[in-house]
Formats: C-alpha cells, structure tokens, sequence
C-alpha cells in the first residue's frame, strides 16, 4: 500500500533549468496538493486539485505550473528555476468534498535545490 | 494576522512530563483541526483530528478543543524520546483546503 509516492526524492538545478515533480496515489482520492516547506515557515499550499479536472492557486503560486494528469497523478511544474524556491515539497491527497473533514495523507517529499 | 499561530517553541520537557503544546486560529467558521507530528527530514504524519468542542484521547496524547475561543491544543502524556519531532497544527477553513501553523519543536530530554 504505497499511499502517495514522490519523485524524485532528491534534485539539484542550475538556475534557469525546468523541472517537473510527479505525484500519485492509489487511495482513490479526490483532492491533491502541492506544498513547500522551509524552515520556520511551516507547510505552504502552491496548487491545489480539489478532484479531477480542476486545479486552483494557493498561498504561493508564483513560478510554479501544475498538471491534474488523472485522478491518481498531480504534478509541479518549475518553468525557470530560481534559488529562492530551494525548498522542500510535498505532495498530499485526501478523500474530497463527498468525505467532509477528512485529513490530508502526505508522500515522502521532493528536497529540491537551486544553484 | 496568520491564519494558524502556534506557540513558538521549541519546547524542552524531561521524559515522563506532560507537553503542552497551543494553537490558535483567526477564521471562526473552520470546523475540522488536526494535529501532525513531524520528524526531521520526514513528511508530516497525523496523530489526532478533533472536529467537535472538548476533549479527546486516544493514548497518551489528547486533544482540546475551544471554537468560542477558536484555539487547539495538544497534550502529550508521559513524554517519551520518541515523541521528539515538530508539531504542526492544522486547520481545515473549508472542505478543500488546510491551513497550518509554523510548527512547535518539542525535544524530550531523557
């Protein structure tokens, strides 16, 4: 029972390359989301797919692209790399609006960085 | 004003003591909260959800919640070092989205 897989795990870029980060899942979810984590800032939402079809913009959207594949895939698109999105990222899914109040379940995270 | 504050930190508690660990939240209407436990260089786990005024347990750790005073807390029993990780509190303002706070760092020193 893998959850929400991650990949890659680790990355480093040059300042100006693209990139993409993959999500899936396999728990039938309907919602995804993409966060970055630096330190002392706690968990930020970038993209968000509340289901299938649908993204919308987060706390920090800026630089970033992202691509509901299918309901199983959600990924995060770095079109020009920069230094300052040296970050952590973490992919999460939950069940959806037809189970209210449910939790978000994360991957293991991307460590991403920018030279 | 942050939409999920939680008490900086971090906090240092002998092994065996209770850890007291507050959050507070500015959108009145959010109505489920969570508590995750974070270890270094691992993703965020949840250990309690709390959707209703009052108290709940499960094991050594207990969640309060207060939504006239729109605060959460987390209280973990017998700290042990394992319980060593950040604690990100976690709000849910509407069905699709979650807000979280900046995390409290716990260290249990044994």
């Amino acid at each position: 029972n893998a959850g929400v897989t991650q990949t890659p795990k680790f990355q480093v870029l040059k300042t100006g390359q693209s990139m993409t980060l993959q999500c899936a899942q396999d728990m039938n979810h309907n919602s995804m989301y993409w966060y970055r984590q630096d330190p002392g800032m706690g968990l930020r939402l970038i993209y968000y797919s509340a289901s299938e079809g649908t993204t919308d913009k987060g706390e920090v959207p800026n630089g970033y692209n992202v691509s509901r594949l299918n309901k199983r895939e959600f990924s995060l698109r770095l079109e020009s790399a920069a230094p300052s999105q040296t970050s952590v990222y973490f992919c999460a899914s939950r069940p959806g609006t037809a189970r209210p109040g449910q939790p978000q379940h994360f991957g293991d995270g991307t460590r991403l960085s920018i030279l | 004003q942050k939409e999920v504050e939680q008490n900086s930190g971090p906090l240092s508690v002998p092994e065996g003591a209770i850890a007291s660990l507050n959050c507070t939240y500015s959108d009145r209407v959010s109505q489920s909260f969570f508590w995750y436990r974070q270890y270094s260089g691992k993703s965020p786990e949840l250990i309690m959800s709390i959707y209703s005024n009052g108290d709940k347990e499960d094991g050594r750790f207990t969640a309060q919640l207060n939504k006239a005073s729109q605060y959460v807390s987390l209280l973990i029993r017998d700290s042990q070092p394992s319980d060593s990780a950040t604690y990100l509190c976690a709000v849910a303002p509407n069905d699709y989205k979650l807000s979280f706070g900046a995390g409290t760092t716990v260290t249990v020193r044994a």
